[in-house]
Order: C-alpha cells, then sequence, then structure tokens
C-alpha cells in the first residue's frame, strides 16, 4: 500500500519558518494537499493542488512538491500555527492517503 | 453556510453495530463526494472511505472492506457511515468531510463523532 512519511515533530521560534515534509514514492507526480488539526477541533484544509490556498488561509502557509517529497512551509510561524499537520494524497487505486502527521510545537 | 452536522456520540459492544450521521446543508449536497475519516486515541487521521451522494457509489478504503457501510438519503443530505462487527480498535472519532469530485481533497468538516467500543 502506498506510504506517506511526515517527521513526528517539529519545533520552531516564534517568527520562524517551519518546513514539514511529506514523502512518498513518486508523489511529484500527484495532488497533495495539507490539514491542520488542533486538539478537539476539525481538521482544516490549508494547502491544496500542491501549492493552493483556500480561501481565509494565511499567506504565510505554502507549499511545493517535486520529485518524492512535498513540504509544507509556514513563514513567520505564529503560537496560534502550533498543531498537528497531516499531508494527504492518493494511491494507484485512487484511495486517499494520510501522511504519518507532524506535531509542530512552537516556542 | 456550508456545514456538516454530525450525529452524537456512540456506544457500542463488540461484535454490534453503529451508525453515525452527517447532515449537509449550505451547498447542493449531491454536487460533492462525502469522506468519512477516522482518529483512533493518540493516533493519526485515517481516511475510511467516499460516497457520492449523486447515485450512491462508494469506495473504501482496503482496510475497511467488509466492516463499514456507507449510504446516503438525498431527500434530507445525510450521509450515513455504519460500523458492523465492532472490535475496541474501532473506538476513534469518526469525522465527515466534503470533497470536491474528482479532486483530491476535503474542503469541509464536520465536528466528529466518538465512537465508543466496550462491553
Amino acid at each position: 500500500s502506498y506510504e506517506l512519511t511526515q517527521p513526528p515533530s517539529l519545533s520552531v521560534s516564534p517568527g520562524q519558518k517551519a518546513s514539514i515534509t511529506c514523502s512518498g514514492d513518486r508523489l511529484g507526480t500527484k495532488d497533495v494537499c495539507w490539514y491542520q488539526h488542533k486538539p478537539g477541533q476539525s481538521p482544516v484544509l490549508v494547502i491544496y493542488g500542491d501549492f493552493k490556498r483556500p480561501s481565509g488561509i494565511p499567506e504565510r502557509f505554502s507549499g511545493s512538491n517535486s520529485g518524492n517529497t512535498a513540504t509544507l512551509t509556514i513563514s513567520g510561524t505564529q503560537p496560534m500555527d502550533e498543531a498537528d499537520y497531516y499531508c494527504q494524497s492518493w494511491d494507484s487505486n485512487y484511495a486517499y492517503v494520510f501522511g504519518t502527521g507532524t506535531k509542530v510545537t512552537v516556542l | 453556510q456550508v456545514q456538516l452536522v454530525q450525529s452524537g456520540a456512540e456506544l457500542g459492544k463488540p461484535g454490534a453495530s453503529v451508525k453515525v450521521s452527517c447532515q449537509a446543508s449550505g451547498y447542493t449536497f449531491t454536487g460533492y463526494y462525502l469522506h468519512w475519516v477516522r482518529q483512533a486515541p493518540g493516533q493519526g487521521l485515517e481516511w475510511v472511505g467516499w460516497i457520492n451522494p449523486n447515485g450512491g457509489v462508494t469506495k473504501y478504503a482496503q482496510k475497511f472492506e467488509g466492516s463499514v457501510t456507507m449510504t446516503r438519503d438525498t431527500s434530507n443530505n445525510t450521509a450515513y457511515l455504519e460500523l458492523s462487527s465492532l472490535r475496541s480498535d474501532d473506538t476513534a472519532v469518526y469525522f465527515c468531510a466534503r470533497g470536491p469530485n474528482h479532486y483530491f481533497y476535503m474542503d469541509v468538516w464536520g465536528k466528529g463523532t466518538t465512537v465508543t467500543v466496550s462491553s
């Protein structure tokens, strides 16, 4: 089955850049999206189609996807960005696949 | 506004079944796929499957084939997820989420329904 691998955790200082990677076989040939998930809340779509931002998502969130790796970048990270982040794509059977998730701590 | 309202928490016994609902409002129900995603305690997000409310076609993650059934009622814009032969590891929060047809993302999510499996 298709797997998407993310680093388990990432620490970043307020105002600094956070880069979260998502690795999968030939991932650059697929569309990737990213979700922010805070405890007790519903996930929120922050990037779709590799780099597109939904309405209402701050410009500090950006995405890229090439080769075997997609990256979510948070520029000027704010304390409110502390959350779990998941990448998501699809496999050869058009089943959806989530990444393993990355816990971002802002301190 | 676009909204997905899920039913309340469920408690089921091992081997039994539970059914969770997700009522859509603020958009054309048959114009978007409706996905189900779960998160077990301390675990990540896991895609369960989708239903196309326009026609009722379903696609399930291989792991859930035979243990879940997705249905819909277009007369009240509601999708359902039935979990059968419950096991303790089915204990999780189950989210419904809207997904544009032919695009691989989910843009609107329900608040989640907690399903607890316990005797």
